[in-house]
């Protein structure tokens, strides 16, 4: 089925390690965001790319890179994972029209211990 | 830069009857895309219905309607004959094409009770 697939589902880090979470779209969507949700702040934007080769920063950046080499994919990096960065993620993309609103992945629950 | 807020953070509902989640907003843009999303305890985002600021006619998915309040910059979803597998987040949501200006309220935890 057609969609955004992010891998993996469930993750635990220890301070200070650092992993890649990994999310691919099939639409030929030109957008593609990661945002963080956390209890009672809703989903906040971490970066986003509005096509291959660009990328940019979100409201919560700190802690995270990301690259767009191709339009499919979009990952996002964890340089040293901190206890604050416990969260769902969430990986979308969007055709440049907005009116379609995101398409989501099934998110990743990360816990850093 | 542009902000939605959800007052309500938790909403109970008995089963078959209506509900009704509120949903502000703050823009100076005139041309923007609302959206209502919702997220069960599976945790996918799923789109329930979207309105485009343009329109003045409420956009309408089945059980789903909004009411569109333009000048009140409200976008209200109203849930009809609710079902158990209504029980979800809601988050309301507010886009723009410019740039990747899209924002999320903080949600509202809705649980039908049988």
């Amino acid at each position: 089925n057609a969609g955004v697939t992010q891998t993996p589902k469930f993750q635990v880090l220890k301070t200070g390690q650092s992993m890649t979470l990994q999310c691919a779209q099939d639409m030929n969507h030109e957008y593609m965001s990661w945002y963080r949700q956390d209890p009672g702040m809703g989903l906040r934007l971490i970066h986003y790319s509005v096509g291959a080769g660009i990328t940019d920063q979100g409201e919560v950046p700190n802690g995270y890179n990301v690259s767009r080499s191709t339009t499919e994919d979009f990952p996002l990096r964890l340089l040293s994972a901190a206890p604050s960065q416990t969260s769902v993620y969430f990986c979308a993309s969007r055709p440049t029209g907005a009116n379609y609103g995101y398409t989501f992945g099934s998110g990743t629950r990360l816990t850093v211990v | 830069a542009q902000t939605v807020t959800q007052s309500q953070p938790e909403m109970s509902v008995q089963e078959a009857e209506t509900v009704t989640l509120s949903c502000t907003y703050d823009t100076s843009e005139n041309n923007y895309y609302l959206f209502w999303y919702k997220q069960p305890p599976s945790r996918q985002m799923i789109l329930v219905i979207r309105q485009e600021a343009y329109k003045q006619q409420n956009a309408t998915e089945n059980r789903f309607s909004v009411n569109f309040q333009k000048a009140a910059k409200s976008f209200s979803l109203k849930i009809s004959d609710s079902q158990l597998g209504d029980t979800a987040m809601y988050f309301c949501a507010f886009g723009m094409n410019t740039g990747n200006q899209f924002y999320f309220g903080t949600g509202t935890s809705l649980t039908v009770i049988p």
